[in-house]
């Protein structure tokens, strides 16, 4: 398996613009999560998803930010409009059923200017 | 939101030493997990405690959990330059599904 497979791996992007982040998990697991590094803040849970379905969405900061899991092998990060303190790294990961060890994507790198 | 502090923030050692990071967390658990981060990559599951468990092994790693001071370590044993790398706790909570991330120990290994 070629493990969690991110895009694209950095974007830069206008303040304004809308930006879209993809993820395809590993076959078979059903849970997925999206979470956002910063020096700052460190690693935070934005949302996660099992069976397909958003089940902690509390961690997404405003409403600029959206997540859909529209089949158990792909996800998207939405940000509309961006800012420039949306700028971090994105991480996707996802685990097995009945197993919390995380398998993590290569991350997105997000620079707004 | 961050569970809980790792200490060091960050740990310079020489290769063949020892490295020891220290975790802390906040709220009643079901397993504890340490995961390790290269440089501009993703991160790496290295190790699983449960929460009824004392201590693990698992190669040159040892980690201990104690959770009635709510704490876990970390230890690397004879470590290599390639170890170098940032290391985190991560805690799954009870009822809680996600994985809550603590701050980080950031190792550097001197050849």
């Amino acid at each position: 398996d070629a493990g969690v497979i991110q895009s694209p791996r950095h974007e830069v992007t206008e303040m304004g613009q809308e930006v879209t982040l993809r993820c395809k998990p590993i076959s078979g697991h059903n849970s997925l999560f999206w979470y956002r590094q910063t020096m700052m803040r460190g690693l935070e849970l934005l949302i996660y998803f099992n069976n397909n379905v958003p089940i902690d969405d509390s961690g997404m900061p405003e409403d600029r930010f959206s997540a859909k899991m529209p089949n158990a092998s792909f996800s998207t990060l939405k940000i509309q409009p961006s800012e420039p303190r949306d700028s971090a790294v994105y991480f996707c990961a996802s685990t097995p059923p009945r197993n919390t060890e995380a398998f993590f994507g290569q991350g997105t790198r997000l620079t707004v200017v | 939101s961050q569970q809980g502090e790792e200490d060091p923030q960050a740990l310079s050692i020489q290769e063949g030493e020892n490295a020891t990071m220290n975790c802390s967390y906040k709220t009643s658990i079901n397993n504890l997990q340490w995961y390790r981060q290269n440089s501009g990559r993703g991160l790496v599951h290295l190790i699983l405690i449960r929460s009824n468990e004392r201590e693990k092994h698992s190669g040159r790693l040892r980690v201990t959990l104690d959770t009635s001071k709510k704490s876990s370590s970390l230890l690397i044993t004879a470590s290599r330059a390639a170890d170098t790398a940032s290391y985190f706790c991560a805690t799954e909570d009870t009822g809680r599904r996600a994985l809550t991330f603590g701050s980080g120990t950031r190792l550097q290994v001197q050849p």
